[in-house]
């Protein structure tokens, strides 16, 4: 069945740094890869979305690209921030539209940014 | 801004007895669904639900969980008879249904239930 793994956190960094999340995944078909982000005491929120392969997905400065060669989504972003600290999760969707449209999530990665 | 809400916000409840969990997803989606998360583990999908009855569902979705949206606006999930393993975090989300291309699924804040 289809799986995502992301690398375990937490992750610790200073303002300013950069980060990469790891994110690799296994479906059957052709999934949307997406960010999901946790801050503390709320639900996840969407962070960015890719629907196919080389799609580039962004937001508030993250990136992350589809690649479908190597069957990942890796998260970046050139200079974090505090407000950033938060949990984000890898997930997948084998569906685009229909009625299931089921999310696969990975294991989510803390992230912690220090002044 | 429209958002999903769940209540309670942690839940604590004797082996064996029944827990009902609630969400209100967002007021015009037309897709809902549940996900679980036990500590430092995956966050699991559930149970998706569409036209008054299960779309899809997991195989832990098995004859102790139901899900029922009562009265349009409310979507419950039903735990039976509760097991220590059903201690997890419950998230609730809601999707739009428009025609084409991705619709985002929008998450509630989640109901931590403790199985003692």
């Amino acid at each position: 069945g289809d799986s995502v793994t992301q690398m375990e956190g937490p992750v610790t960094l200073s303002e300013e740094a950069f980060l990469t999340i790891n994110c690799t995944y296994t479906a059957t078909g052709y999934p949307s890869l997406f960010w999901y982000v946790q801050y503390p005491g709320e639900g996840l929120q969407l962070l960015l979305k890719a629907t196919k392969a080389d799609d580039k997905g962004s937001n508030k400065g993250f990136e992350a690209t589809y690649r479908k060669e190597t069957t990942s989504f890796h998260l970046e972003k050139g200079s974090v921030q505090v407000s950033d600290s938060a949990v984000y999760f890898c997930a997948l969707s084998d569906r685009i539209t229909g009625g299931g449209n089921k999310l696969t999530f990975g294991t989510g990665t803390q992230l912690k940014v220090e002044l | 801004e429209p958002e999903v809400t769940q209540t309670p916000s942690h839940q604590v409840t004797q082996m064996g007895q029944e827990v009902i969990l609630r969400c209100v997803p967002i007021s015009n989606h037309l897709y809902f669904y549940w996900y679980r998360q036990i500590l430092g583990q995956k966050v699991e999908f559930l149970v998706s639900f569409y036209n008054n009855e299960i779309s899809e569902k997991s195989e832990i979705f098995d004859d102790q969980f139901s899900v029922e949206r009562p009265d349009g606006s409310n979507f419950t999930l039903k735990i039976r008879s509760t097991k220590l393993e059903d201690s997890a975090m419950y998230f609730c989300a809601s999707r739009g249904g428009l025609a084409g291309g991705y619709n985002e699924q929008f998450f509630g804040p989640g109901t931590r239930l403790t199985v003692l």
